[in-house]
C-alpha cells in the first residue's frame, strides 16, 4: 500500500499565483485533513473532512479551499498565494480518529515569494 | 478551538537517562488522545491512541498514562538512546478535529 501520497513536495510560487497541494490515500480512511507546519507552532489543522462531500473549516482556514470528491483525493486549493503561506503542509488520513492513528503524507514545502 | 499545551519545550538528556514529558488538554468532551513521534525531515508516526481515564499504554521502552478528568497525559522513555532523539506530539480528539501541541523536543547524548 502506498498510504497517504502528496505532491508535490517543493513548489515556490510567486504572491498572487494560485495551485493546488495534492493529497491522495488508498486505505478507505473516511477522514482526511490538511495542517501547516511553522517553526514554534507545531500542526496547525486547516481544514478537515469525515467523508466524501462534507469540509469544514480547523484552525487556520484562511486563504485556503478544500473539497471531497472522492473517498480518496482532498486537495487543498491557494486561491492567491501570500508570504504568511510559506510552509511545510501536511495531509493526513484515518479510519477513524476516535481511535485509530492518523497516517500522514510526506509533506510538502510551500514558498511563496 | 482546543487548547493543548506540552512541556517542556525541548529536553536534554544522557543516553541511559528515563524521561517524561507532559501534554495537557480540556477535559471537556473529550474524545481521545494521540502521541506521536516525529523525527527531522520525516513525517508524524503514531505511538499511542488513548480513550479512557486511567488508560496505560507501552511499546517497547515507550509508556504513556491518561488522566481525562484533570486534563493531562504523560509520555514516559526508560533509558533513553541516541535513536529516541526526536520531536513527540501529543494530540486532543474532539468534535471531528485533532488538535496538538507544539511538542516536546528530545535529544538525546551519547
Amino acid at each position: 500500500n502506498a498510504g497517504v501520497t502528496q505532491t508535490p513536495k517543493f513548489q515556490v510560487l510567486k504572491t498572487g499565483q494560485s495551485m493546488t497541494l495534492q493529497c491522495a490515500q488508498d486505505m478507505n480512511h473516511e477522514y482526511m485533513s490538511w495542517y501547516r507546519q511553522d517553526p514554534g507552532m507545531g500542526l496547525r489543522l486547516i481544514h478537515y473532512s469525515v467523508g466524501a462531500g462534507i469540509t469544514d473549516q480547523g484552525e487556520v482556514p484562511n486563504g485556503y479551499n478544500v473539497s471531497r470528491s472522492t473517498t480518496e483525493d482532498f486537495p487543498l486549493r491557494l486561491l492567491s498565494a501570500a508570504p504568511s503561506q510559506t510552509s511545510v503542509y501536511f495531509c493526513a488520513s484515518s479510519f477513524s480518529l476516535r481511535y485509530t492513528e492518523a497516517f500522514f503524507g510526506q509533506g510538502t514545502r510551500l514558498t511563496v515569494v | 478551538i482546543l487548547n493543548v499545551e506540552q512541556s517542556p519545550q525541548s529536553l536534554h538528556v544522557q543516553e541511559g537517562d528515563s524521561t517524561n514529558f507532559t501534554c495537557s488538554f480540556p477535559s471537556s468532551n473529550f474524545y481521545a488522545l494521540h502521541w506521536y513521534r516525529w523525527e527531522t525531515a520525516k513525517s508524524p508516526e503514531a505511538l499511542f491512541v488513548m480513550t479512557l481515564n486511567g488508560d496505560e499504554k507501552k511499546k517497547g521502552r515507550i509508556s504513556a498514562t491518561l488522566n481525562t478528568k484533570e486534563g493531562y497525559s504523560y509520555l514516559y522513555i526508560k533509558g533513553s538512546q541516541p535513536e529516541d532523539s526526536a520531536t513527540y506530539l501529543c494530540a486532543s480528539y474532539n468534535t471531528d478535529k485533532l488538535i496538538f501541541g507544539t511538542g516536546t523536543r528530545l535529544q538525546v547524548f551519547p
